[in-house]
């Protein structure tokens, strides 16, 4: 069992430049987040999805894009990639009904913007 | 957002001794969860709470989900050195869906 897969592992992307983030979940999971993690601070959440088509914002959406077309894929697109983007970025997922409610997260994706 | 104050911020101890963490929240939460996360690695669950009271352990590791719904407490007795890691708290409140994170606590134990 997987658990929720993120590639790449780690990126240097130019100031401009676009990329994605992939993360996939093979727990049936309906809902999906996306945290970003500067040093020194919490993860801050940039976007989720409650399930196939539903996404909305979180805390720090700017700048970022989502889809969700299946319920175990949730990639993140970064269109034009800024300094303040770099940060390691963490995809988690949970069930969301009766019973426990918990977050299972990737191990997290490196991205440096020069 | 939501804020959540955790506290300390960082921690060094002396192995075997037990370690107390805290995080205080400006609303009423009806989840309380425990993360640690190793360097280079996501976040991994400790400990789940969901009732006001409740107290729930996880071998050496105890954490309470305060009565006033505000705030939660992470005791780790008798510390070992696999313990070092950064502690997150994270909560929810209702009737969102979605988990708010405290700033973290790091952890160091000395030998």
């Amino acid at each position: 069992n997987a658990g929720v897969t993120q590639t790449p592992k780690f990126r240097i992307l130019k100031i401009g430049q676009s990329m994605t983030l992939q993360c996939t979940q093979d727990m049936n999971h309906n809902y999906m987040y996306w945290y970003r993690q500067d040093p020194g601070m919490g993860l801050k959440l940039i976007y989720y999805s409650v399930g196939a088509g539903i996404t909305d914002k979180g805390e720090v959406p700017n700048g970022y894009n989502v889809s969700r077309s299946t319920t175990e894929d949730f990639p993140l697109r970064l269109e034009l990639a800024a300094p303040s983007q770099t940060s390691v970025y963490f995809c988690a997922s949970s069930y969301w009904g009766t019973g426990a409610n918990v977050l299972t997260f990737g191990a997290g994706s490196r991205l440096t913007v020069l | 957002g939501q804020q959540l104050n955790q506290s300390p911020q960082s921690m060094f101890i002396q192995e075997g001794e037990d370690v107390s963490m805290n995080c205080t929240s400006s609303s009423i939460f009806n989840t309380w969860l425990w993360y640690k996360q190793d360097p280079g690695e996501g976040p991994v669950l400790l400990i789940a709470l969901y009732k006001a009271g409740e107290l729930t352990s996880n071998g050496r590791l105890t954490a309470q989900f305060g009565i006033t719904r505000k705030d939660s407490f992470l005791n780790i007795s008798a510390s070992i050195p696999s313990d070092v890691g950064i502690y997150f708290c994270a909560g929810r409140s209702p009737p969102g869906n979605q988990f708010y994170f405290g700033t973290g606590t790091s952890l160091t134990v000395i030998p």
